[in-house]
C-alpha cells in the first residue's frame, strides 16, 4: 500500500542554520504531497503542498519539490528561527475507496536553539 | 471561523469503560477522518467517511466504531477501552479532492488506566 518515510528526529539546530528533513514515498497512483506542522499542544496545519511532479511548494521560507524520479519531497529552509520549533509531518494524499486518504510519515521533531 | 471542533480535549477512562469522541466541522466538507497519534508512529488512520451515512475502515480500526450522523458530525466510539488505546485522537475533514489539504481539530488526549 501507499506509505511515507521521513527521517527520524529529533533534529536540533542553531538559529539561522540550514534545515533539511528528508521524505520519500511509495504510491501506486499519482499522489499529492504535503508537509504539515504541529506546534506543541495543537492540531496539524498545512505548511505547503505540491500536486504534481516537479511542482515546488513554498510557505514561510520553507520549500519542497515533488521529485517523481526519486519519489521524494524533502523539506528545506535556508535559515531557521526558534519559532520554527515544532513537529513536521510529510504526507501523501491519494484516492482510495470512496474518497482521498491522507497517509502520514512518523513526524520529525525540530528544536531550534537561540 | 470554528473549522473542526473536537470534544472533549482531555479524558481519562478506566479499562472497560466506553466513551464517544465528538467531531464537528462547519466547512461543508464531504470527507471526514479519525486519526490516532502515538510517539514514533505518526498519525494512523482509524476510520474515514466519504459522505453522510458511509464509513470505511482505515489502518487501525479494531476496537473502534464510528458514526457519520450528518454532513457536519463524525463521532468515534470506544466500546470497551483498553490501555493500548491511550493516545491523542485527531479528527480531520476535507473536500473530496486529493489535491486539497485536510483541516484538523485540536485533538483529544485520552488516557486509559
Amino acid at each position: 500500500g501507499d506509505s511515507v518515510t521521513q527521517m527520524e528526529g529529533p533534529v536540533t539546530l542553531s538559529e539561522e542554520a540550514f534545515l533539511t528533513i528528508n521524505c520519500t514515498y511509495t504510491a501506486t497512483g499519482y499522489p499529492s504531497l504535503f508537509w504539515y506542522v504541529q506546534y506543541p499542544g495543537e492540531g496539524l496545519q498545512l505548511l505547503l503542498k505540491a500536486t504534481k511532479a516537479d511542482d515546488k511548494g513554498s510557505n514561510k521560507g520553507f520549500e519542497a519539490t515533488y521529485r517523481k524520479e526519486t519519489t521524494s519531497f524533502h523539506l528545506e529552509k535556508g535559515s531557521v528561527q526558534v519559532s520554527d520549533s515544532a513537529v513536521y509531518f510529510c504526507a501523501l494524499s491519494a484516492y482510495g475507496g470512496a474518497t482521498n486518504k491522507l497517509i502520514f510519515g512518523t513526524g520529525t521533531l525540530l528544536a531550534v536553539q537561540p | 471561523n470554528a473549522g473542526v471542533t473536537q470534544t472533549p480535549k482531555f479524558q481519562v477512562l478506566k479499562t472497560g469503560q466506553s466513551m464517544t469522541l465528538q467531531c464537528a466541522q462547519d466547512m461543508n466538507h464531504n470527507s471526514m477522518y479519525w486519526y490516532r497519534q502515538d510517539p514514533g508512529m505518526g498519525l494512523r488512520l482509524i476510520y474515514y467517511s466519504a459522505s453522510e451515512g458511509t464509513t470505511d475502515k482505515g489502518e487501525v480500526p479494531n476496537g473502534y466504531n464510528v458514526s457519520r450522523l450528518n454532513k457536519r458530525e463524525f463521532s468515534l466510539r470506544l466500546e470497551s477501552a483498553a490501555p493500548s488505546q491511550t493516545s491523542v485522537y485527531f479528527c480531520a475533514s476535507s473536500v473530496r479532492d486529493k489535491n486539497t489539504e485536510a483541516f484538523f481539530g485540536q485533538g483529544t488526549r485520552l488516557t486509559v488506566v
